[in-house]
């Protein structure tokens, strides 16, 4: 399809296990975000990448959580040892432009992640 | 620093009532502003933008107009219908900041 998809939709994971959470942006955007958004609460900006390069972590949460975009397309969100805490969906954003980030961001579905 | 405060929720009205969602930010510089909307079961999606002071961003009957003097950028329609019905997030791009978002139902 055309727009960003993220993968999977859904993850359940017990507390302590690790997970990666992947995110397909749309062909040829050179801007990628992920954010976490709580359950009634609006997204929280995580981290932003201009093609490979990651150039805002500050919303990281903690050291546990680590992104990637190794080839300056795909993107991996990696939370290890996960906390209840973690539970939320996790949004992916893709963006053609720069340097304004947010013209123009398209978002994907979401993961939604349950730390049980 | 910069912050979004968006009015909260949840909105009931009923169709072709007429719709504010209130928005103000604080911000360094300039920023853009944005209202996405969140349809239930789909992606966030962009449904307006302003780029500068006093620009007036419209798409599908909505309007908001981006005023400097009192750092608001609150959302309009003027007769909202069933499939308005959905979850309102008022965002700026510095540091891409998104308020708590507004829950809108519209019944018939």
């Amino acid at each position: 399809g055309a727009g960003v998809s993220q993968s999977p939709r859904y993850k359940v994971a017990k507390r302590g296990q690790d997970v990666a959470l992947r995110c397909d942006p749309i062909s040829g955007h050179v801007s990628l975000f992920w954010y976490q958004q709580a359950l009634g609460q609006g997204p929280e900006f995580l981290t932003y990448f201009q093609n490979e390069a990651q150039l805002d972590k500050s919303g990281l949460p903690s050291d546990r959580f680590f992104a990637e975009r190794p080839e300056g397309s795909v993107s991996t969100l990696k939370i290890q040892r996960t906390q209840q805490e973690d539970s939320a969906v996790y949004l992916c954003a893709s963006s053609p432009l720069r340097p304004d980030p947010l013209t123009e961001a398209f978002f994907g579905q979401g993961t939604r992640l349950t730390v049980v | 620093g910069n912050s979004v405060t968006q009015m909260e929720g949840p909105v009931t009205l009923s169709e072709e009532a007429f719709l504010t969602i209130n928005c103000t930010y604080t911000a360094t510089g300039y920023p853009s502003l944005f209202w996405y909307v969140q349809y239930p079961g789909e992606g966030l999606q962009l449904l307006l933008k302003a780029t500068k002071a006093d620009d007036k961003g419209s798409n599908k009957g909505f309007e908001a107009t981006y005023r400097k003097e009192t750092t608001s950028f609150h959302l309009e329609k003027g007769s909202v219908q069933v499939s308005d019905s959905a979850v309102y997030f008022c965002a700026l791009s510095n540091q891409f900041y998104f308020g708590t978002g507004t829950s809108l139902t519209v019944i018939p």
